[in-house]
């Protein structure tokens, strides 16, 4: 079974401010990691994924992370901010092959302001 | 907006009574998935379908949750009775196949009074 852990619940942020949004996961097997977004009532949009390849993985919305197996971590960097990021950050985790659950984390909320 | 489509998207009902969710996932995703997102919380399976078939439903509260997708398309998660606990975002979500990224609805948000 796979566990993720978002270890800031909230991070607020200035306007074109750099972020950093932290993700550890725990797995006995290897993994796909993911992160998501989701807007006030709406559902959660894909950001980016990692499957396999280039531990720095590119999403969209300027957003990028980096797969650290020995740290068993997938943080979610983005070098400046807009008002319109503003929004709840899922990481996400599932072992590669069958029926694999995707498990998610508890959320970090970005708040930014002018 | 979302590809995959919900129904409805808010829902407040007293307990002790049913209420059902209706999703559309997108054309030709094999896969669908029902999620419930307690506040402040990851979305948490409750089940998964292949096609019509189940292929998880660990997590699902038989005893009172109920899903179906009887063709294969479209999909109906039905709660009887409703409990004051169930009060969450249930979302819809579809994938291609299994091993691809999820589509995810905008969700029902579900009070229950």
């Amino acid at each position: 079974a796979q566990s993720v852990t978002q270890l800031d619940s909230q991070v607020p942020v200035f306007e074109e401010a750099p972020v950093e949004l932290r993700c550890n996961y725990s797995s006995s097997v290897s993994v796909y990691l993911f992160w998501y977004v989701q807007y006030p009532n709406q559902g959660l949009q894909l950001l980016l994924k990692y499957l396999s390849g280039s531990t720095l993985v590119k999403g969209i919305n300027g957003f990028e992370a980096e797969f650290n197996k020995s740290q068993t971590s997938f943080h979610l960097r983005k070098p400046s901010v807009h008002i319109s990021d503003t929004a709840e950050y899922f990481c996400a985790v599932r072992a590669p092959s069958g029926y694999s659950t995707l498990t998610f984390g508890k959320g970090t909320m970005l708040l930014v302001s002018p | 907006e979302a590809e995959v489509a919900q129904s409805p998207r808010y829902k407040i009902t007293e307990k002790s009574q049913a209420v059902a969710f209706w999703c559309d996932p997108i054309s030709g995703h094999a896969t669908l998935y029902w999620y419930r997102q307690i506040l402040g919380q990851g979305p948490e399976l409750l089940v998964q379908f292949q096609d019509e078939s189940v292929v998880d439903d660990s997590q699902l509260p038989k005893d009172r949750f109920s899903a179906e997708r009887l063709k294969g398309v479209d999909s109906t998660l039905k709660i009887q009775p409703a409990e004051l606990g169930d009060s969450a975002m249930y979302l819809c979500a579809s994938s291609f196949t299994n091993n691809q990224p999820q589509h995810f609805g905008d969700g029902t948000r579900l009070s229950i009074l």
